[in-house]
């Protein structure tokens, strides 16, 4: 069964410096997430992206951040400038159609900025 | 304000047994509700789908009830296994809008043998 991929599983970086954060869409999927989960806290939106610029996007979602779809088949977050509040696990999902009952959530990766 | 409460925090039950873990919501207008389960560092796994017009639906041993009414969604896990083991987050969404998802904190359940 095809699933959304999410690579590195664990990033450790010093604050001030860039991260990306990398996700593998499902392959016939044309809507992607990046969502957010601070450690113990609520998972929280992002941003949304489709036909290759951004739908929608939260109040989190600062100039600090910004997606791409590199390729066919990449969707990266990055991150310019870290904050140690940024340490949180980032979730990557997908979906066929852009209905909200079709998101297929990535395994995550887990930032930590020290 | 929209939200999502979620009860309890967390749930220790033995494996075998049954429980129900309850969902409360203010988000208006409503369009879907979700439950969600999470495996620690892991995402989330889609367990159900309802929209205003479904008042229970089942997959496997659970069972998720709505009702738009009184805002108040239940999930019921049959029979109890150790890999049930996780979180259950309900997650409400409102328009067809991916900015207006609104996460529950989850419920921690836990299986002892």
């Amino acid at each position: 069964e095809p699933e959304v991929t999410q690579t590195p599983s664990h990033q450790v970086t010093q604050m001030g410096q860039e991260v990306i954060l990398r996700c593998v869409p499902i392959s016939n999927h044309l809507y992607f997430y990046w969502y957010r989960q601070i450690l113990g806290q609520k998972v929280e939106f992002l941003v949304s992206f489709y036909n290759n610029e951004i739908s929608e996007k939260s109040e989190i979602f600062d100039d600090q951040f910004s997606v791409e779809r590199p390729d066919g088949s990449n969707f990266t977050l990055k991150i310019r400038s870290t904050k140690l509040e940024d340490s949180a696990m980032y979730f990557c999902a997908s979906g066929r159609t852009g209905g909200l009952n079709e998101q297929y959530f990535g395994p995550g990766t887990r930032l930590t900025v020290t | 304000k929209n939200q999502v409460e979620q009860s309890p925090q967390s749930l220790i039950i033995l494996e075998g047994k049954n429980c129900t873990l309850q969902c409360n919501y203010t988000v208006s207008p409503f369009s879907n509700l979700r439950w969600y389960k999470q495996d620690t560092g892991r995402g989330p796994v889609s367990l159900t789908i309802m929209t205003f017009s479904e008042n229970t639906k089942s997959n496997g041993r659970y069972t998720a009830t709505l009702d738009a009414d009184t805002k108040q969604s239940s999930l019921h896990i049959t029979a109890s296994q150790l890999s049930d083991s996780a979180s259950y987050i309900c997650v409400v969404s409102s328009y067809s809008s991916a900015s207006k998802i609104i996460f529950g904190s989850g419920t921690r359940l836990s299986i002892r043998p």
